[in-house]
């Protein structure tokens, strides 16, 4: 069983269409992330909810919007699609605790032609 | 000066060699240091992770952290090709939910 999922895994769409990404955790996680690899394959760090509240928001533009239906569930819209959002979205979970060991998913491929 | 270095490689070893992995870091606030393997069009899953300074020990794979010189490093014995991987260093201070990622070191394993 898939600890972090996401679908879809390939997605391809032309500038200015509005997307989702969805993403699940099965591990009990009390926090979910939103990380975004460019093409150098830098992470960083989008968004985190934890209980429904957001707590991170790096400077991410406001065409990008993170949904959480529950706990178990973190959905990223993304409005009005840009060339520059072409990237690789990773979901992950972590539990509050002793520091914070993240679970990934395995990552959604989004091209923007 | 970006808050966490790591050079991107590529780094090849032939199999069997010991491989060290560093990255250094300028925010002295970390506190939780670890290190990610990530292969070709997969999530990035976690290898080691350490409080602090000192070492830890798991396996092929030994983490240490130094933080007087905000350096860290990984060390993998008895390299094999299925190491082959983008290898990243991440952190962050207490309480903190979000990691510092480096942006990895892609690390070959010559057969």
């Amino acid at each position: 069983d898939t600890a972090v999922s996401q679908t879809p895994k390939y997605l391809v769409t032309q500038m200015g269409n509005d997307k989702s990404i969805k993403c699940e955790q099965n591990l009990g996680h009390d926090t979910m992330y939103w990380y975004k690899q460019d093409s150098k394959k830098f992470l960083k760090i989008m968004f985190s909810y934890n209980n429904k509240e957001l707590i991170i928001n790096e400077t991410v533009p406001n065409r990008f919007s993170p949904k959480s239906p529950d706990k178990a569930h973190l959905n990223l819209h993304i409005n009005s699609l840009e060339l520059g959002d072409s990237a690789v979205y990773f979901c992950a979970s972590s539990q509050e605790g002793f520091g914070r060991a993240y679970t990934f998913g395995s990552g959604t491929r989004l091209t923007v032609v | 000066q970006k808050e966490v270095e790591q050079d991107p490689g590529p780094l090849s070893v032939p199999e069997g060699a010991i491989v060290s992995l560093n990255c250094t870091y300028s925010n002295s606030a970390f506190q939780y240091f670890m290190w990610y393997r990530q292969y070709s069009r997969k999530g990035p899953e976690l290898l080691m992770y350490t409080y602090s300074s000192g070492n830890k020990e798991d396996g092929r794979f030994t983490a240490q952290v130094d933080k007087s010189s905000k350096y860290i490093s990984l060390f993998i014995r008895d390299s094999q090709p299925s190491d082959s991987a983008t290898y990243l260093c991440a952190m962050s201070p207490i309480g903190a939910d979000g990691l510092t990622f480096g942006k990895g070191t892609h690390l070959i394993i010559q057969p």
